[in-house]
């Protein structure tokens, strides 16, 4: 069946370092969301990616869609405490579907 | 944060008894959703819909039901409520298929 796997499953980071995540489908995908949970929250929604190889950029993060839309990274440059929390892909494959598949997520700590 | 209110937020109960979780929106969203949120697992979607009197199943339904006889409501209902159901529980909502959803502040539910 359709698989996204999100890696790493934990980061732990001193403030200040950059953090990556990355989501990776065994299929071609439409569009592609990121969502991040804070400990104790609900997921909130960041981005939505859509065409091939873009990049969209939310001050300190960084949103990139792979060329061949099957993959897709968030990047987090100079990570403070705020950024604490799990951060979830969310794929859609397209078609007649209303689903989002949701990754693993990665659990990401910063220590001051 | 979206109108999406969660009821109850917190519920303990004993196994084979029914649990019926409610989630309601003032936002007159056409999707609505049911996810369970264990770890290692990330959001599981259990069953959404899409119109009153319309929903379908996502990956974890076994041992869920759902109804949604007014827009602004969708109940989730646990049968013969079982020890593997102990999860926390969200419902999201979304204008129209495969784009952003918001999400309630879910359910912690434990089943003894």
């Amino acid at each position: 069946g359709q698989q996204v796997m999100q890696i790493p499953q934990y980061q732990h980071v001193q403030e200040g370092e950059d953090f990556t995540t990355y989501c990776n489908s065994s299929t071609t995908l439409s569009n592609i969301q990121w969502y991040k949970q804070r400990p104790g929250g609900h997921p909130v929604f960041l981005i939505q990616l859509v065409k091939s190889g873009e990049v969209k950029k939310q001050k300190r993060l960084t949103f990139q869609f792979g060329e061949a839309k099957k993959n897709s990274s968030l990047h987090i440059t100079a990570t403070q405490t705020t950024d604490v929390g799990t951060y979830f892909c969310a794929v859609n494959y397209g078609g007649a579907t209303n689903k989002l598949i949701f990754g693993t997520g990665t659990l990401l700590a910063v220590q001051p | 944060d979206a109108g999406i209110t969660q009821s109850p937020r917190h519920k303990v109960t004993e196994t084979g008894t029914p649990v019926t979780l409610r989630c309601h929106q003032t936002e007159n969203h056409r999707y609505m959703y049911w996810y369970r949120q264990d770890p290692g697992h990330g959001l599981r979607l259990i069953h959404y819909s899409y119109g009153v009197k319309d929903t379908d199943k996502g990956e974890v339904s076994d041992g869920y039901s759902v109804s949604r006889s007014k827009t602004e409501d969708f109940l989730l209902t646990l049968e013969s409520a079982t020890s593997s159901q102990t999860s926390v529980y969200f419902c999201a909502i979304s204008e129209e298929k495969q784009e952003t959803q918001y999400f309630g502040p879910g359910t912690r539910l434990l089943v003894l």
